[in-house]
């Protein structure tokens, strides 16, 4: 068990420049969850996979943000067309099936200036 | 809208003694509860999960919920400065995703 994975650790863009961070989960793992953390603020959900599918997402993740998990194992997240707004930690997260612990990686923190 | 509150602190404990941090929640329906902790920079690690109602023990640290009163706690005995870190509490209403509070800000003083 490895844990949940997040690549890249830190990314600064600028304003306008679309980015794309990628997360590993536990390998027997099948939810795999996105949300994004402001300074003060707990974690709030933007998405969630089973498996391949995209089962739910946030009103927060607005049209420039998509998501996508291949074959059920990585995710990505992109974000089109960056704002100062979106600089935040993203964090993933995965766990083994509903209501069950969920283990968060180490975070993308973004930065758009 | 379903809510879970913490107290944002900070909260100071001597070294030693008992830090006690509470949580509540909006829902009745809510089935799991989640406490991690979280140091300056890092992400949340998960310390403990409450699924019924009662006491959980993990160590050091204990989590009690309490359904009718709508409430979770968590129990840092014999705190230590490592202890010091934002506490996170979270809830499932029913649903996939957890609703995070806005955290607990524990110091340990030595």
């Amino acid at each position: 068990d490895t844990g949940v994975s997040q690549d890249p650790r830190h990314k600064i863009t600028k304003r306008g420049q679309n980015v794309t961070f990628r997360c590993d989960p536990i390998s027997e793992h099948n939810r795999l969850y996105w949300y994004r953390q402001t300074l003060g603020q707990g974690p709030e959900f933007l998405t969630y996979f089973q498996n391949e599918a995209q089962l739910e997402k946030s009103r927060l993740l607005s049209d420039r943000f998509s998501a996508e998990r291949p074959k059920g194992s990585f995710s990505t997240l992109e974000i089109q067309r960056t704002e100062q707004g979106d600089s935040a930690m993203y964090l993933c997260a995965s766990s083994l099936g509903w209501g069950r612990e969920a283990f968060f990686g180490q975070g993308t923190r973004l930065t758009v200036v | 809208q379903k809510e879970v509150e913490q107290n944002s602190g900070p909260l100071s404990v001597p070294e030693g003694a008992i830090a006690s941090l509470n949580c509540t929640y909006s829902d009745r329906v809510s089935q799991s509860f989640f406490w991690y902790r979280q140091y300056s920079g890092k992400s949340p690690e998960l310390i403990m999960s409450i699924y019924s109602n009662g006491d959980k023990e993990d160590g050091r640290f204990t989590a009690q919920l309490n359904k009718a009163s709508q409430y979770v706690s968590l129990l840092i005995r014999d705190s230590q400065p490592s202890d010091s870190a934002t506490y996170l509490c979270a809830a499932n209403f029913g649903n996939e995703k957890l609703t995070f509070g806005t955290g607990t800000r524990l110091t340990i003083i030595p």
